[in-house]
């Protein structure tokens, strides 16, 4: 298995208050990515990131920050959380952001948010 | 814009049937096609991917997809299905890197 690490794995929280998650890889691998998953919508990219400190949008970046400041780390911050945030979040990362690459994805952090 | 659908949200079948799990997709351009498969309470992992070449890929656990470039689709195929392939299969395409997937199908096999 790729070494890709969230935490946490689960968290609940309150309507308004921050919450980071964490991922991270062993793998050294250049891209990074975040995403959401929810019933009858499949996976939806948040953020990526193509380096160190190299970010960018994904379809459904409102309401969310990321940041990357070493290769291994990629934070995902939602700044005031709302209910409807509520989701399960996946890292995923891939060597390259070719068309042809795999990604390889972490274990989820589910979020409730009240 | 391209996009990607899989036509049945859960499809329940009997141990040792065979399985279909159906998914178009819309793309103007060329296009790399996935199989992921999420088992409970997992990450996603791959089960096979079509780059170019042969229409039909072959992937992990007895998993094979063809590719069909006239209906737009890459159907997931199983000739005999287990228990433990219970789980919930994404079609997803690429572009830019980044991947589209569709709404996924719950596969839920019974004894």
């Amino acid at each position: 298995d790729a070494g890709i690490t969230q935490s946490p794995r689960h968290k609940v929280t309150e309507t308004g208050t921050p919450v980071t998650l964490r991922c991270h890889q062993t793998e050294n691998h250049r891209y990074m990515y975040w995403y959401r998953q929810d019933p009858g919508h499949g996976l939806r990219l948040i953020h990526y990131s193509y380096g160190v400190k190299d970010t960018d949008k994904g379809e459904v970046s409102d309401g969310y920050s990321v940041s990357r400041s070493k290769t291994e780390d990629f934070l995902l911050t939602l700044e005031s959380a709302t209910s409807s945030q509520t989701s399960v979040y996946f890292c995923a990362i891939s060597p390259a952001g070719a068309e042809d690459n795999e990604q390889f994805f972490g274990p989820g952090t589910r979020l409730t948010v009240l | 814009a391209q996009s990607v659908t899989q036509l049945d949200s859960q499809v329940p079948v009997f141990e040792e049937a065979p399985v279909e799990l159906r998914c178009n997709y819309s793309s103007s351009v060329s296009v790399y096609l996935f199989w992921y498969v999420q088992y409970p309470n997992q990450g996603l992992q791959l089960l096979l991917k079509y780059l170019s070449g042969s229409t039909l890929v072959k992937g992990i656990n007895g998993f094979e997809a063809e590719f069909n470039k006239s209906q737009t689709s890459f159907h997931l195929r199983k000739p005999s299905v287990h228990i433990s392939d219970t789980a919930e299969y994404f079609c997803a395409l690429s572009q830019g890197g980044k991947l589209i997937f569709g709404q996924g199908t719950e596969l839920s096999v019974k004894p």
